[in-house]
């Protein structure tokens, strides 16, 4: 049961364009994602996050969007680099501190991004 | 980021053998997890500890076992590896001082085949 699930295996861009990652999730408890961008050979790295009552954070070329009613999110990269080309990870989260959830990160299946130049 | 290290990085084994990957952090993190990726399945839980004498399983601990042997090192044994256990394993710390965040820092990864 993939709770947390990233559809499109891969997206290409052009240089400068937008790219959009998306991310859908099915358990309504989750109340804090994040992205995580991966290089080869190396391990994730924390790109952005965003909490449940927020419906946007916003990081220099970095906005995360959140939709709650449809249990969405999604990465918006404007302007696009050739350095960007990576995998994607959402991953989620629930449960406040002290719980036995927390700390726990349910991730998507990761999209493959590539920027040409 | 030096601050997570993993050995070996990358490691061949044979059916039946017995493995050890290791995990070491100079964050001061009390917490450290144990995830595998695997190609079309992202990355997946399979051990976590919330500190020296709290160990949990993920969702894919079977055939694993883990060490927290101080607060900085968290090792992963496989007691009996099979071919299925090939993947890419990564090691994880959060802080628990950091309550507006449940960002995690992983390490390099290793790399393991297993024939």
């Amino acid at each position: 049961d993939q709770q947390v699930k990233q559809n499109s295996p891969s997206l290409s861009v052009q240089e400068g364009r937008i790219s959009i990652l998306n991310c859908d999730y099915t358990n309504s408890m989750f109340d804090y994602f994040l992205w995580y961008k991966k290089y080869p050979a190396e391990g994730p790295t924390f790109l952005i996050s965003i909490s449940s009552i927020k419906d946007k954070n916003e990081d220099g070329r970095f906005t995360v969007f959140l939709n709650k009613s449809a249990k969405h999110l999604s990465l918006h990269i404007v302007p696009s680099q050739p350095g960007d080309s990576a995998v994607y990870f959402c991953a989620a989260s629930w449960g406040p501190y002290g719980s036995g959830n927390t700390g726990k990160l349910i991730f998507g299946q990761g999209t493959t991004l590539q920027v040409k130049p | 980021d030096a601050d997570v290290t993993q050995t070996p990085r990358n490691r061949i084994t044979k059916t039946g053998k017995r493995i050890m990957l290791e995990c070491s952090q100079t964050k001061g993190h009390d917490r450290m997890y144990w995830y595998r990726q695997d190609p079309g399945l992202g990355l997946r839980l399979i051990y976590y500890s919330f500190d020296v004498k709290d160990i949990n399983k993920g969702e894919i601990s079977d055939g694993y076992s883990v060490s927290r042997q101080a607060q900085a090192k968290f090792s992963l044994s496989l007691e009996s590896a099979i071919p299925n256990q090939t993947a890419l394993y990564f090691c994880a710390t959060s802080d628990l001082r950091d309550r507006d965040s449940k960002t995690q820092y992983f390490g390099p990864g290793t790399r393991l085949l297993v024939l």
